[in-house]
């Protein structure tokens, strides 16, 4: 069956550390989004990808970057971590492109920055 | 600007009793609505989606949900409630300024007594 999986699901660092997350579909969508959630805000866009070599910025992107070479994968990095970026991030994949679509979660990565 | 609001952060239900949850949305056009639900530790999963045609829509487990143009809302319902469906339940709308974006709500936590 078709999956989205992220790893590591747990992650302690230091502030200031660099820290990559992975995001890795097997159902070969276009659209992949990395989300933040937080108590009391939801789920925030922090970037997105409509294919291989876009890349864009969503709500609160700050500190963080992505890239995107390949149709299945799509890892976010904290350049240099933060106490502020201690959340749990989602990422997601949807079919289509440049339009409305239903989204596919992983099961998200817990990230402490102490 | 796009946005929406679930006025209730948790709701407490008996198990057998039936279940609304209220989600209020702004958007200047048609909107693209959706409810999701994320159980404990893990990704956000699609309960419905509501693009066009009739207002009343139905999804999976037994939720259903209403487009009210009128009052801005998409409110989720489920006629009898089992212990099973406690969880956390956004509503989102889609967000078609700068490339199609989804918006989620804060959430609200359901709590299911026996």
């Amino acid at each position: 069956d078709a999956e989205i999986t992220q790893s590591p699901r747990h992650k302690i660092t230091e502030t200031g550390r660099q820290v990559t997350l992975a995001c890795h579909q097997t159902w070969n969508h276009n659209n992949m989004f990395w989300y933040r959630q937080d108590l009391g805000h939801g789920l925030r866009l922090i970037h997105y990808s409509y294919g291989v070599q876009d890349t864009n910025k969503g709500e609160v992107s700050d500190g963080y970057s992505v890239s995107r070479s390949n149709t299945e994968d799509l890892p976010l990095t904290l350049e240099s971590a933060a106490s502020s970026q201690t959340s749990v991030y989602f990422c997601a994949s949807s079919e289509q492109g440049r339009t409305v679509d239903t989204q596919y979660f992983g099961p998200g990565t817990r990230l402490t920055v102490l | 600007a796009q946005s929406v609001t679930q006025p209730d952060i948790h709701i407490t239900v008996s198990e057998g009793a039936s279940l609304e949850l209220r989600c209020n949305y702004s958007y200047g056009a048609t909107p693209y609505l959706f409810w999701y639900v994320q159980s404990p530790g893990q990704g956000l999963q699609l309960l419905l989606k509501y693009f066009s045609g009739d207002t009343l829509v139905q999804g999976i487990k037994g939720f259903e949900a209403e487009f009210k143009r009128s009052q801005s809302s998409f409110n989720l319902r489920k006629p009898s409630v089992h212990w099973s469906d406690a969880a956390e339940y956004f509503c989102a709308v889609v967000s078609n300024t700068g490339g199609f974006k989804t918006i989620f709500g804060a959430g609200t936590r359901l709590f299911v007594k026996a």
